[in-house]
């Protein structure tokens, strides 16, 4: 079982469409949860951080976690063309100094 | 602003060539990572490491060496490089504190033919 799962789409959404990407994971001491967009040929850009269970809203985008379900959600509000991407769930245990586990990335593709 | 600069960009190596990565950080951040990244297979951690002169593997660090001579700078060096080597190569950097937020590079196209 991997520790991150994350359905790699694609997924096509039309504009301005509400958009739902997810990411379970198995390692219930996770306490630490991110949101990494990446576009094509560019390195990953943090876009949202959460400690713990609950949600956090950043303008169109609000993460939310599940610890209970061990689930993770990023919610995008008024799709653009421009949110077309590859997005990254990131996880870890918290002060510690290997990195992160990351999902594999779901392609999200905005129809103008 | 640059953040976390890679050189180079882009590199073709044929088997059994050396190389080595360079990766610069202006955050004074003192944890550093190299990454790789696949299709199918996401980001892999390398080797990282938690300040200037230390360094430690990763989930793959086989045919790979590092060095942090100075807390700005982390290298990765590929003593005999393989085809199995093919990959995009990420640096990163981070605080190393709560929650450890980490902040990438753009990344460093590598061929090995």
């Amino acid at each position: 079982q991997k520790e991150v799962e994350q359905d790699p789409g694609p997924l096509s959404v039309p504009e301005g469409a509400i958009v739902s990407l997810n990411c379970t994971y198995s390692n219930s001491a996770f306490q630490y949860f991110m949101w990494y967009r990446q576009y094509s040929r560019k390195g990953p850009e943090l876009l949202m951080y959460t400690y713990s269970s609950g949600n956090k809203e950043d303008g169109r985008f609000t993460a939310q976690v599940d610890k209970s379900s061990k689930y993770i959600s990023l919610f995008i509000r008024d799709s653009q063309p421009s949110d077309s991407a590859t997005y990254l769930c990131a996880m870890n245990l918290g002060g510690g100094a290997d990195g992160l586990t990351f999902g594999k990335g779901t392609h999200l593709i905005i129809q103008p | 602003n640059a953040g976390v600069t890679q050189t180079p960009k882009f590199r073709v190596l044929k088997t059994g060539q050396s190389m080595t990565l360079l990766c610069a950080q202006d955050m004074n951040h003192e944890y550093m990572y190299w990454y790789r990244q696949d299709p199918g297979m996401g980001l892999r951690l390398i080797h990282y490491s938690v300040g200037e002169g230390t360094t430690a593997k990763g989930e793959v660090p086989d045919g790979y060496n590092v060095s942090r001579l100075k807390k700005q700078n982390f290298l990765l060096g590929l003593e005999s490089a393989a085809p199995s080597q093919t990959s995009v190569y990420f640096c990163a950097s981070s605080t190393g504190v709560s929650g450890n937020t980490i902040y990438f590079g753009e990344g460093s196209w590598l061929t090995v033919v």
